[in-house]
C-alpha cells in the first residue's frame, strides 16, 4: 500500500549549523509534498510543499527537493535557531486527496 | 479569519462510552479531512468527506467509528462503545479546493486537535 518512510526519526544539531531530513515514497501518482512543524501539543503547521512539477523550492531557511525518478523528497533547514526544535513530518498525496504521513524526525537546536 | 476549529480540545471517556468530536473548517472550506495520531508516531489518515457525502473512508476502522459533515453545521467523528486503544490525538484538517485526479491538491489546514483519553 501507500507508504512514506521518514529519516532520521532524530536529529540534534548545534545552532547555526544545517539540518537536512529525508524522506521516500511509495505511489507514484503521488504529486504533492508538504512538510509540516509541530511543537509539543500544538497542531501541524505547513511550512513549505512542493509539487510534482517542480524540483526545488526555497523560502528563506527552508528549502525542499524532490526527485520523482527515485520518489525522494528532502528538508534542507539552513542557519538552524533553538526556534526550529520541533518534530517534522513529511508527507504525500495519496488517492482522492489523503496524505500519507512519515512517522517524524525530532530535531532538537542546542544553542 | 478563524482556522480550523476542535472541541473538545480533550475529552475523557470510560471504556464503552462513545466520544464526539467535532471540527469546524476554514471559512470557505467545505473539504474536510480527520487524521489520528498516536503517542510518539506521524498522522494516520482516516476519512474524507465532502458535505454530506464520504468521499473516501479507507483509514477508518470498519467497527464503532463513524463519520459525517451535514449540510449545516460542523463535522462530527464518532467512536462508539471506546477502548483504551483509541485513546490519541485526532486532527481535522480543511482544504478549499482538493485536487482533482491528476491535479494540484491545495493546502490542508489543521485543527489544533482533540486529545480523547479512554479509561
Amino acid at each position: 500500500g501507500e507508504n512514506v518512510e521518514q529519516h532520521p526519526s532524530t536529529l540534534s544539531v548545534q545552532e547555526g549549523d544545517s539540518a537536512v531530513i529525508k524522506c521516500t515514497y511509495s505511489d507514484s501518482a503521488s504529486n504533492y509534498f508538504p512538510w509540516y512543524k509541530q511543537e509539543l501539543g500544538k497542531r501541524p503547521q505547513l511550512i513549505i510543499d512542493i509539487r510534482s512539477n517542480v524540483g526545488e523550492k526555497k523560502d528563506q531557511r527552508i528549502a525542499v527537493t524532490l526527485n520523482k525518478t527515485a520518489k525522494h523528497f528532502s528538508l534542507h533547514i539552513t542557519e538552524t535557531q533553538p526556534e526550529d526544535s520541533a518534530v517534522y513530518f513529511c508527507a504525500a498525496s495519496g488517492g482522492y486527496n489523503k496524505l500519507i504521513f512519515g512517522a517524524g524526525t525530532r530535531l532538537a537546536v542546542h544553542p | 479569519n478563524a482556522g480550523v476549529m476542535q472541541n473538545p480540545r480533550h475529552l475523557v471517556r470510560r471504556r464503552g462510552q462513545e466520544a464526539r468530536l467535532r471540527c469546524s473548517p476554514m471559512k470557505g472550506h467545505s473539504h474536510v479531512y480527520w487524521y489520528r495520531q498516536l503517542p510518539e508516531e506521524g498522522l494516520k489518515f482516516m476519512v474524507y468527506l465532502q458535505k454530506e457525502n464520504i468521499i473516501d473512508e479507507s483509514g477508518m476502522p470498519k467497527e464503532r467509528f463513524s463519520a459525517e459533515f451535514p449540510k449545516e453545521g460542523p463535522s462530527i467523528l464518532r467512536i462508539q462503545q471506546v477502548v483504551r486503544g483509541d485513546s490519541a490525538a485526532y486532527f481535522c484538517a480543511s482544504s478549499w479546493n482538493p485536487g482533482l485526479a491528476g491535479g494540484p491538491l491545495e493546502t490542508q489546514y489543521f485543527g489544533p486537535g482533540t486529545r480523547l483519553l479512554v479509561l
